[in-house]
């Protein structure tokens, strides 16, 4: 079947310019969620969704960052005014489980390099 | 911040021979996994070891926890070139996974 999908897979946007980043999950998984990896480092939390509710965006480095799901299926990463430090692979991943702990699929990624 | 810590940070091996990379993490937990990232396939669950499990075994995957020293070894047996790839743990922590910086390994034919 279809695994995570995201979109586009990379972007280069100048700073000052905001983005918007897509996830489609796993048809059925209640559980999204967004990371951030630098080069070199592991995959940081970002933001969690629950279907439709966005139960924590602790993770969000900036009040740039924002995120929604509002059919509880497909996502949207936006930042906005980017900055050089946002430069990253986006990670999206989705989970059948209701419980954030468990196995996570994720996708490919979206490489954003902001010039 | 981290929950988990790879050891090594990069390991290089021939085909057929074993890798063996270690995890470390900082709190309790209920379950760890290790992930797979290469940049064919993108972040791949490999497999999840609960707090009461000692050992686990998926193919030629061998997972070990021992929670009195809050560590987990992953063994690869007779490594493929197509084993490649960085190797990540997670634990949970504040009620989401934690993925550590990774083992990088290079197999080589």
């Amino acid at each position: 079947g279809a695994g995570v999908s995201q979109s586009p897979r990379y972007k280069v946007a100048k700073r000052g310019q905001d983005v918007a980043l897509r996830c489609d999950p796993i048809s059925g998984h209640v559980s999204l969620f967004w990371y951030q990896q630098a080069l070199g480092q592991g995959p940081e939390f970002l933001t969690y969704f629950q279907n439709e509710a966005q139960l924590d965006k602790s993770g969000l480095p900036s009040d740039r960052f924002f995120a929604e799901r509002p059919e509880g299926s497909v996502s949207t990463l936006k930042i906005q005014r980017t900055q050089q430090e946002d430069s990253a692979v986006y990670l999206c991943a989705s989970s059948f489980n209701r419980d954030r702990t468990y196995e996570q699929y994720f996708g490919p990624g979206t490489r954003l390099t902001v010039t | 911040s981290q929950q988990g810590e790879e050891d090594p940070q990069a390991l290089s091996i021939q085909e057929g021979e074993n890798a063996t990379m270690n995890c470390s993490y900082k709190t309790s937990i209920n379950n760890l996994q290790w992930y797979r990232q290469n940049s064919g396939r993108g972040l791949v669950h490999l497999i999840l070891i609960r707090s009461n499990e000692r050992e686990k075994h998926s193919g030629r995957l061998r997972v070990t926890l021992d929670t009195s020293k809050k560590s987990s070894s992953l063994l690869i047996t007779a490594s493929r070139a197509a084993d490649t790839a960085s190797y990540f743990c997670a634990t949970p922590r504040k009620g989401t996974l934690t993925f550590g910086k990774g083992t990088m390994l290079l197999v080589s034919p």
